[in-house]
């Protein structure tokens, strides 16, 4: 079955720098790759996602990049904020199956 | 708009006793899936139904554990018997359609199993 590996585990950045987190994903179908972001006790927030028709994909201050070939995805949040500081989780799902298969999740934390 | 609905919100249950776990969709979404995150880890998918079928129940426990979602109603996860180690955040999702990638969770429900 599918595995998705996520790094790192936690990432502190000042604030204002770039975060990237890096997921890699092993079956070769899937082709929907969303990222959430989970805060203390709150539900994951879908944030941004990419369909492996597409390289890339931006939304504002948050980018995510696929690679289907290497079979890796990549979050990009740029110009961090206090408030960006989260769990982030990447994903993966197959056209024909649906579930969403999750890493293990990255522990971000901005200081101002 | 309301977003995906579930409750209760927090639920202790002694070991042995059965949790019952609601979920209402988002309007005009007809699919769910349940997912379960153990403290401090990722979210694991558990099953997934469509009104009056389970499509995928690949990550469901092979005892203890059910779920439906009937014509009329919220979904539902049944545990019976809880034991300690069903103590953790169980999360459902609604998508509108198969054809529709994304999934919008409700708030959970926090399950302690004492």
């Amino acid at each position: 079955g599918e595995n998705v590996e996520q790094h790192p585990s936690t990432l502190s950045v000042q604030e204002g720098d770039s975060a990237v987190i890096k997921c890699t994903y092993s079956d070769s179908a899937s082709n929907y790759f969303p990222w959430y972001k989970q805060e203390l006790g709150k539900r994951p927030q879908l944030i941004i996602d990419i369909r492996s028709n597409v390289g890339e994909k931006k939304d504002q201050r948050i980018a995510v990049t696929l690679n289907k070939t290497a079979k890796h995805f990549s979050l990009h949040i740029t110009e961090t904020q206090p408030e960006d500081s989260a769990v982030y989780f990447c994903a993966a799902s197959r056209r024909d199956g649906n579930k969403l298969v999750f890493g293990a999740g990255t522990i971000l934390r901005v200081k101002s | 708009n309301a977003g995906v609905m579930q409750n209760p919100r927090h639920l202790v249950r002694r070991r042995g006793q059965e949790a019952r776990l609601r979920c209402s969709p988002m309007k005009g979404h007809s699919h769910v899936y349940w997912y379960r995150q153990l403290p401090e880890e990722g979210l694991k998918f558990m099953v997934y139904l469509q009104k009056e079928n389970i499509i995928d129940e690949s990550g469901m426990p092979k005892e203890r554990f059910s779920a439906e979602f009937p014509k009329e109603g919220p979904s539902i996860l049944r545990i019976q018997q809880v034991v300690r180690g069903d103590s953790a955040a169980y999360f459902c999702a609604s998508s509108p359609r198969l054809s529709s990638y994304e999934q919008y969770f409700g708030p959970g429900t926090r399950l302690t199993v004492t």
